[in-house]
């Protein structure tokens, strides 16, 4: 059964950081890019980033672009997502899922919350 | 940029209605859509794939479809357990994106 555990999320100043990570069990986590889709309160889903398996290439939503990054421990089943000069904006659950080009995301962690206030 | 334009953006629907939504993608996209149903404090759950897969174990009441640019979710005869927000995504090409939503409410 797949399994996806997020954590790392918390109450943030704007201007401060974090590092979400996404434990993975079920499935052979180097074999699959990896992605990030976030949700505001009260808002709809927003892709953030993705991960291609091996790491060789990543992407990112324009909104997080030199600010996030995302990486992968194959050795540890484990996504991650360093979150920089987090902003009011950025507030919001934040979901880990494997991706599949021909089938989208077929399984979602339960999300960590991001708080970003002062 | 690829946007995908969905509606309606909320819909008020009694049991055993038949209820359909679309999303429209700003240019072409093959049949890389998805569609996704979440409910109030869960995760999304993947309800079609490919525009008209229907994901395992998901009951043959929801359907999809496609013309062109414009795809379509359909509940065939909505249930209790149905009430609840609906979004498509497209995965055709980078960002990916979703559309804004359908909430599916109780008349």
């Amino acid at each position: 059964e797949v399994h996806l555990v997020e954590s790392g999320g918390g109450l943030v100043q704007p201007g401060g950081s974090l590092r979400l990570s996404c434990a993975a069990s079920g499935f052979t986590f180097s074999n699959y890019f990896m992605s990030w889709v976030r949700q505001a309160p009260g808002k709809g889903l927003d892709w953030v980033s993705l991960i291609t398996n091996s790491a060789v290439t990543t992407y990112y939503a324009d909104s997080v672009k030199g600010r996030f990054t995302i990486s992968r421990d194959d050795s540890k089943s484990t996504l991650y997502l360093q979150m920089n000069s987090l902003r009011a904006d950025d507030t919001a659950v934040y979901y880990c899922a494997p991706y599949s080009s021909t089938s989208g995301f077929g399984y979602w962690g339960q999300g960590t919350p991001v708080t970003v206030s002062s | 940029d690829i946007q995908m334009t969905q509606s309606p953006s909320s819909l008020s629907a009694s049991v055993g209605d038949r209820v359909t939504i679309t999303c429209r993608a700003s240019q072409g996209i093959k049949n890389d859509l998805g569609w996704y149903q979440q409910k109030p404090g869960k995760a999304p759950k993947r309800l079609i794939y490919a525009a008209s897969s229907l994901q395992d174990g998901v009951p043959s009441r929801f359907g999809g479809s496609e013309s062109g640019t414009e795809f379509t979710l359909t509940i065939s005869s909505l249930q209790p357990e149905d009430f609840a927000t609906y979004y498509c995504l497209q995965y055709n090409s980078y960002p990916l994106t979703f559309g804004g939503g359908t909430k599916v409410e109780i008349k």
